[in-house]
């Protein structure tokens, strides 16, 4: 079976461009979640889907970043513009309900800016 | 506030040296404790979720046990591809959230 598929995988960038991460979710899950993870503060939530529908965004760190889930197959994680600081490994998660299911990660995009 | 704290940051063992690596947590209501293998470069790899206090599980030289207070993933005969980093995360009743320690490096030497 396929794993959470995540797109681009890298990604480099000049501070102020767009970005946009997506993410396919294992297929019957959910719930999904992206996370960023840098050295200095582990893996982060920046936002919880359920049912397609944002349930909590409070670790998106700020209003340049949105997300969106038009469909059970498929989510955008987007950056408007970016900044040096932005630069981490964002990755993408999925389960079956949530709470005490375990969540499977995607391989992560890495994402530079300069 | 529930939080998890991951101990030691790093470990070098020897090929063949057994060790532990501990997740302490505070959690209102457990519903599950994960661990994931991470390798440079890659996502997280599900290893185990444990439900309840004395709850063990094993997976070729992993084995991972659960008490109220803290996990442990005891490493048996390490070999180099062993060497990843461990993460943990656990979530809590009332919540879908999952609270992730910042993982162990665990480097073993040939």
């Amino acid at each position: 079976d396929a794993g959470v598929i995540q797109s681009p995988r890298h990604e480099v960038t000049e501070m102020g461009q767009e970005v946009t991460l997506r993410c396919k979710p294992i297929s019957g899950h959910n719930s999904l979640f992206w996370y960023r993870q840098t050295m200095m503060r582990g893996l982060e939530l920046l936002i919880y889907f359920n049912n397609n529908v944002p349930i909590d965004d409070s670790g998106m760190p700020e209003d340049r970043f949105s997300a969106k889930m038009p469909n059970a197959s498929f989510s955008t994680l987007k950056i408007q513009p970016s900044e040096p600081r932005d630069s981490a490994v964002y990755f993408c998660a999925s389960t079956l309900g949530g709470g005490g299911n375990t969540i499977y990660f995607g391989e992560g995009s890495w994402l530079t800016v300069v | 506030e529930d939080q998890v704290t991951q101990s030691p940051e790093a470990l070098r063992l020897q090929e063949g040296e057994s060790s532990s690596l501990n997740c302490s947590y505070t959690v209102s209501g457990l519903r599950g404790l994960f661990w994931y293998r991470q390798d440079p470069g890659k996502g997280p790899e599900f290893l185990f979720t444990l439900y309840s206090a004395g709850e063990e599980k094993e997976k070729e030289r992993l084995k991972a046990t659960l008490t109220k207070k803290e996990s442990f993933l005891h490493i048996t005969a390490p070999k180099p591809e062993d060497s990843a980093t461990y993460l943990c995360a656990v979530s809590g009743s009332g919540t879908y959230k999952y609270i992730f320690g910042t993982g162990t490096r665990l480097k073993v030497l040939a």
